[in-house]
């Protein structure tokens, strides 16, 4: 089976400039979450959706955002960015172990540089 | 305010001995975690995991512990090996959130 994937692999985009991120879950697999993880960090949530409605958010400014369409993939914008906002963007799908939680799976992440 | 913490930036191990990568959690609501490998440029791969309810889980040589009186969990790795070199982090979750939060991580050496 496919894991997740998540396209594109790299962007470079310039200040002030909209970005979107895409990502498709594990077949099955109904929540997505969205990550984002600098250097010398673990990953930092910023949104999860299930079954296109969000469940979760962050602490992230508005100018993320996110969506999840009815195949359950997944887009995460971001406008009017910053040079902060370099980082490697992840996207996680979750499934229920039965034992009391939930395991989640990432992709391979998107790498944003913004200059 | 970190609720994960993985106080040790790296730890180097000799091939075929043992790794014990250690986390602490502060936040009682959190009731499963997670560990999770992460090599350079990839994202991070899930290991093993443990609810509350348990204090010990193993898959092949990778054991979790947790003692919750002490808000601690340990990943064991036994015997190492020096695929095993990456970056780990520990993470958890609390009820019916799907949240993770995440460590720093600790960088593993498996020296040959």
């Amino acid at each position: 089976d496919a894991g997740v994937t998540q396209s594109p692999t790299h962007l470079i985009k310039t200040r002030g400039q909209q970005v979107t991120l895409r990502c498709s879950p594990i077949s099955g697999h109904k929540s997505v979450s969205w990550y984002q993880q600098v250097l010398g960090q673990g990953p930092q949530f910023i949104f999860q959706y299930y079954e296109k409605e969000e469940r979760g958010r962050g602490n992230f400014p508005d100018r993320f955002s996110a969506r999840q369409f009815p195949n359950y993939s997944s887009e995460l914008n971001v406008n009017a960015l910053l040079l902060g906002d370099s980082a490697l963007y992840l996207c996680a799908s979750s499934r229920w172990t039965g034992t009391g939680g939930y395991e989640q799976y990432f992709g391979p992440g998107t790498r944003l540089t913004v200059t | 305010d970190q609720q994960v913490k993985q106080n040790s930036p790296s730890l180097s191990v000799q091939e075929g001995r043992i790794s014990i990568l250690n986390c602490d959690y502060t936040n009682s609501m959190f009731d499963y975690f997670l560990w999770y490998k992460k090599y350079p440029a990839e994202g991070p791969t899930f290991l093993i995991s443990i609810s509350s309810i348990k204090d010990k889980n193993e898959d092949g040589r990778f054991t979790v512990f947790l003692n919750k009186s002490a808000k601690h969990l340990s990943l064991h790795i036994v015997p190492s090996q020096p695929g095993d070199s990456a970056v780990y982090f520990c993470a958890a979750s609390g009820g019916s959130n799907y949240k993770l939060t995440f460590g720093k991580g600790t960088l593993l050496t498996v020296n040959p």
